[in-house]
């Protein structure tokens, strides 16, 4: 159980597209999940909060209308990342909180790697 | 007060050794303590977790050891093997706050034969 899905796993895209990455809780609701950021050989840098039907809550640095995030149901939270820019490659990684049982677990999902050119 | 330093940056252990990872937090808000393991390329994944009410918890070979007047703890991996070659991260989130993570740093453990 406790299983969360990221498509796709891997995108390569033209500096000034879109990309939009889907996080899925495959087997529990998430009232709440998490975007994050890792750069190589780095910690995680949480991005984003998403909580199912109202707005994200960003990080301080990390622009909003740049990362887009949508929280529509209590299993998918999307991120769009607009006009994608090289700086913007890197390992974007959700994560969702379960939202019954009291638990403060959060479970990852596999990852996102980001490839602007 | 928000960071977790964790400690070493990196750590290598025979095959069969004991593998000790530390880490400390200065927000006693802190009350769930989680271990993480990532391999390359892929998303972290659930280790062990411990509460502040217990001293140690073990699981397997992984067992975790809290002492929270220090406000330390650590990860000890028993018969380290080959496998458990990974990045190890210790997190602290507080239940009562805004349930974000608070990760350490990251320590790259590598067992050789």
């Amino acid at each position: 159980g406790a299983v969360v899905s990221q498509h796709p796993s891997r995108v390569i895209c033209k500096s000034g597209t879109s990309v939009k990455i889907e996080c899925r809780s495959l087997d529990f609701q998430a009232t709440t999940m998490f975007w994050y950021r890792q750069f190589p050989k780095q910690s995680l840098m949480l991005m984003a909060t998403s909580n199912e039907g109202s707005k994200a809550t960003y990080e301080q640095g990390v622009e909003k209308d740049k990362f887009l995030i949508n929280h529509a149901s209590l299993t998918l939270s999307t991120l769009t990342v607009t006009s994608a820019h090289p700086e913007d490659s890197s390992f974007y990684i959700c994560s969702a909180r379960e939202a019954s049982g009291g638990t403060d677990t959060q479970y990852f999902g596999p990852g996102t790697r980001l490839t602007v050119l | 007060q928000q960071q977790v330093k964790q400690s070493p940056q990196s750590l290598i252990v025979q095959k069969g050794g004991i593998s000790i990872i530390n880490c400390a937090y200065e927000n006693t808000a802190f009350d769930y303590f989680p271990w993480y393991q990532q391999f390359p390329g892929k998303g972290p994944a659930l280790l062990i977790a411990i509460r502040p009410d217990v001293s140690e918890k073990k699981e397997g070979r992984f067992t975790i050891s809290f002492n929270k007047s220090a406000k330390q703890f650590s990860l000890h991996i028993m018969d380290s093997q080959p496998g458990d070659s990974a990045t190890y991260f210790c997190a602290a989130v507080s239940n009562f706050g805004n349930e974000k993570l608070t990760f350490g740093t990251g320590t790259r453990l590598t067992i050789i034969p």
